[in-house]
C-alpha cells in the first residue's frame, strides 16, 4: 500500500507566489524525503528530515514534519517559472529504512 | 548530472524480444536500486542491492532479471515483456543501504513494449 500521499495533485501558481505541497502518511517513519522531477526526467532529492526534526530550511525550501499528524509540508518561497516539476514525498522506514514514494504533486508557475 | 547515468535513453521492444537496461553510478556507493514509474501510480521499487547482493525483489515477474556485477554497475535484463510492462524504469543509488541517506536517480529509460 501506498505510504506516503501528496496533496493537492495538481497546482498552479503564478510566479513570485508561493507553493505548499502536503505529505501524508501512514506509519512510522526514520525520515522523510522530498524529490523533484521534471517531464519524463529522474528524480532530484531536494531535502530530507528526520523523524526528530520539526522543520528544515534549503534556500527557498521549507520543510516541516509533524509525527503526531503523520503530515509533512514542503513550502516554496517566491516561486519560479523553473519551480515547474513533479514533487515527491517519500517516507524512510523499517530495518534499513526502506523508502517509498507517493504519488506527486505536480507544480506549474506561470511565468 | 546527479553521476548516475542509464541506457539507452528510449527502448521499444516486442513483447518477443530480449534486451538490457544498464545504470551506471560514478559517486562511490555501495546501494543500488531499480525503480518503475508508470502514469498516475506511485514509483514502484522492483529491485534492491547493497554491495553486490540483492537484499529485496518486490514481487517482480521473473521476465525481469536485475544483475549487479560490481558495486557501480546495474543491469535489468528484459525478455518476453507485457504491453503493460511499459513505463519509466529509473535506476538510483545511495552512499549505503543503511541509515538516512538520499537517493541519487538517474535520468531513466522510456521503454515501450508493442
Amino acid at each position: 500500500s501506498q505510504q506516503g500521499e501528496e496533496d493537492p495533485q495538481a497546482l498552479s501558481i503564478q510566479e513570485g507566489e508561493n507553493a505548499t505541497m502536503n505529505c501524508s502518511y501512514k506509519t512510522s517513519i526514520n525520515n522523510l524525503q522530498w524529490y523533484r522531477q521534471n517531464s519524463g526526467r529522474g528524480l532530484v532529492h531536494l531535502i530530507l528530515i528526520r523523524s526528530n526534526e520539526r522543520e528544515k530550511h534549503s534556500g527557498r525550501l521549507r520543510v516541516t514534519l509533524d509525527t503526531s499528524k503523520k503530515s509533512s509540508s514542503l513550502l516554496i518561497t517566491a516561486s519560479r517559472a523553473a519551480d515547474t516539476a513533479s514533487y515527491f514525498c517519500a517516507t524512510a522506514s523499517g530495518g534499513y529504512q526502506k523508502v517509498t514514494f507517493g504519488i506527486g504533486t505536480k507544480l506549474q508557475v506561470i511565468p | 548530472e546527479t553521476g548516475v547515468t542509464q541506457t539507452p535513453r528510449h527502448l521499444v521492444m516486442g513483447m518477443t524480444n530480449k534486451k538490457s537496461l544498464k545504470c551506471e553510478q560514478h559517486l562511490g556507493h555501495n546501494a543500488m536500486y531499480w525503480y518503475k514509474q508508470s502514469a498516475k501510480k506511485p514509483l514502484e521499487l522492483m529491485f534492491v542491492y547493497s554491495l553486490e547482493e540483492r537484499v529485496e525483489n518486490n514481487s517482480v515477474p521473473s521476465r525481469f532479471s536485475p544483475e549487479c556485477p560490481n558495486s557501480s554497475h546495474l543491469f535489468l535484463h528484459l525478455h518476453t515483456l507485457q504491453p503493460e510492462d511499459s513505463a519509466l524504469y529509473l535506476c538510483a543509488s545511495s552512499q549505503e543501504l543503511q541509515g538516512a541517506y538520499e537517493q541519487y536517480f538517474g535520468p531513466g529509460t522510456r521503454l515501450t513494449v508493442t
